[in-house]
């Protein structure tokens, strides 16, 4: 059984940075492509930036509000997947879900974590 | 990157069809074939409904179809069933390996 278990929210002052992971078991974790999405309070889903498999040189691509301030990475001899985030603000406010892209292409978004959610107030 | 734009609210009784819309560019749902559909109830995390405009993961009842016609897609529900009732979400590939999502139409069963 898939399953990927995200951790690491909290409340952040504007300006602050933190660390989100996501915990993955069920399936061959080196070679996925895994994604972050977020949902703000009452609003829709917005992409956040994906991490190819080790096959693809885990290359990164980033959405355009958090380029330049948010990094994903994964450490694969522990299953886990990572996005640090830097210089938060307020619109960061949301629940991060983290996905694994499972069809061929890494196109959709076919698994999802229960999310973890990021607060970024004063 | 702009949301694609999809109706504020749908709504239909049991066994009632309804078609949801996203209208987006040419440099997205226009663009390419790789048009999914994602279903949300309260509290809970997305699940993928349709994916490649058309296709249904295994599990997900055959009263979910899709189509796209030029910069616009659509979901269809057909025999609308209690259950169905929560927010559904378009998305596309935009290009440069970025996505892109509607902005949710909420669906109310009568």
């Amino acid at each position: 059984e898939v399953q990927l278990v995200e951790s690491g929210g909290d409340l952040v002052k504007p300006g602050g940075s933190l660390r989100l992971s996501c915990a993955a078991s069920g399936f061959t974790f080196s070679d996925a492509y895994l994604n972050w999405v977020r949902q703000a309070p009452g609003k829709g889903l917005e992409w956040v930036g994906r991490i190819k498999g080790k096959n693809d040189r885990g290359t990164t691509d980033y959405a355009a509000p958090v380029k330049g301030r948010f990094t994903i990475s994964r450490d694969d001899s522990k299953n886990t997947l990572y996005v640090q985030m830097n210089s938060l603000k307020t619109e960061d406010t949301a629940v991060y879900y983290c996905i694994w892209a499972a069809r061929r292409g890494g196109y959709y978004f076919d698994y999802w974590g229960q999310g973890t959610l990021v607060t970024v107030s004063s | 990157q702009s949301a694609l734009t999809q109706p504020r609210s749908v709504s239909g009784s049991p066994g009632q069809s309804v078609t949801i819309s996203c209208t987006g560019t040419s440099s997205d749902v226009g663009g390419y074939n790789y048009v999914s559909w994602y279903q949300q109830h309260p509290g809970k995390a997305p699940k993928l409904m349709i994916y490649d405009v058309s296709e249904r993961p295994s599990g997900v009842p055959d009263r979910f179809s899709g189509s796209k016609s030029g910069n616009t897609a659509s979901l269809t529900i057909s025999g609308l069933q209690a259950e169905d009732e929560a927010d559904y979400y378009c998305c596309s590939y935009a290009g440069s390996y970025t996505w892109v999502f509607g902005g949710g139409t909420k669906l109310t069963v009568l």
